[in-house]
């Protein structure tokens, strides 16, 4: 069964420092999110990717957000400087058609930031 | 702005029970997810419903767009279905690219 595939699943970093989150979606999906979900919180929609670019974002994803899918298979979500805030655990989907086709989501990836 | 609200927060029942899981929501929507989080933090996709009910072995999702509100059953729970049960809804707004919004879930604990 095909699956959405993240790594790391588990990262320490130091408040300020930069991190970079993966994520492999289903290899034919073209729609691409990140959700964030802190500890005993709901989950939490931060952007969704279409053809290369950003199709909707949150409020959440602010300038220290970034995403990028640099080489059609890979794709990364970057916080450039980190804050005891960011801690959480992320979330990667991927749907083929978008709103019409179920969510296929990865296992998470949880940040720490000490 | 979808508000999406679930009931119970909080269930535990007897192996063998048949479960409910309720949401409702505000605002009306292009489809309506039930997910499954384990305890680890994992989350599997159950259903995607836009309409009527759908079935996969002992979980049946049911939506009633006019009343803005769906259901999640289990028939013959088991141990192993212990696990918050996550409903999320996408937008009408068009366009297959908008998030999910999501209620805080419930928490379903199943005892032997």
């Amino acid at each position: 069964e095909p699956e959405v595939t993240q790594t790391p699943s588990h990262q320490v970093t130091q408040m300020g420092q930069e991190v970079i989150l993966r994520c492999v979606p289903i290899s034919n999906h073209l729609y691409f999110y990140w959700y964030r979900q802190i500890l005993g919180q709901k989950v939490e929609f931060l952007v969704s990717f279409y053809n290369n670019e950003i199709s909707e974002k949150s409020e959440i994803f602010d300038d220290q957000f970034s995403v990028e899918r640099p080489d059609g298979s890979n794709f990364t979500l970057k916080i450039r400087s980190t804050k005891l805030e960011d801690s959480a655990m992320y979330f990667c989907a991927s749907t083929l058609q978008g709103a019409f086709i179920e969510a296929f989501f990865g296992q998470g990836t949880r940040l720490t930031v000490v | 702005k979808n508000e999406v609200e679930q009931s119970p927060q909080n269930l535990t029942a007897q192996e063998g029970e048949f479960i409910t899981i309720n949401c409702s929501y505000s605002v009306g929507i292009s489809a309506l997810h039930w997910l499954q989080q384990h305890p680890g933090g994992g989350i599997v996709s159950l259903f995607m419903l836009s309409s009527g009910k759908k079935k996969h072995g002992r979980l049946i999702a049911t939506i009633n767009i006019q009343e803005k509100h769906s259901s999640l059953h289990i028939t013959a729970s088991h141990p192993r279905d212990s696990a918050v049960y996550i409903c999320a809804v996408r937008g009408s707004s068009g366009g297959g690219a908008d998030g999910l919004t999501f209620g805080k879930g419930t928490h379903l604990i199943i005892q032997p």
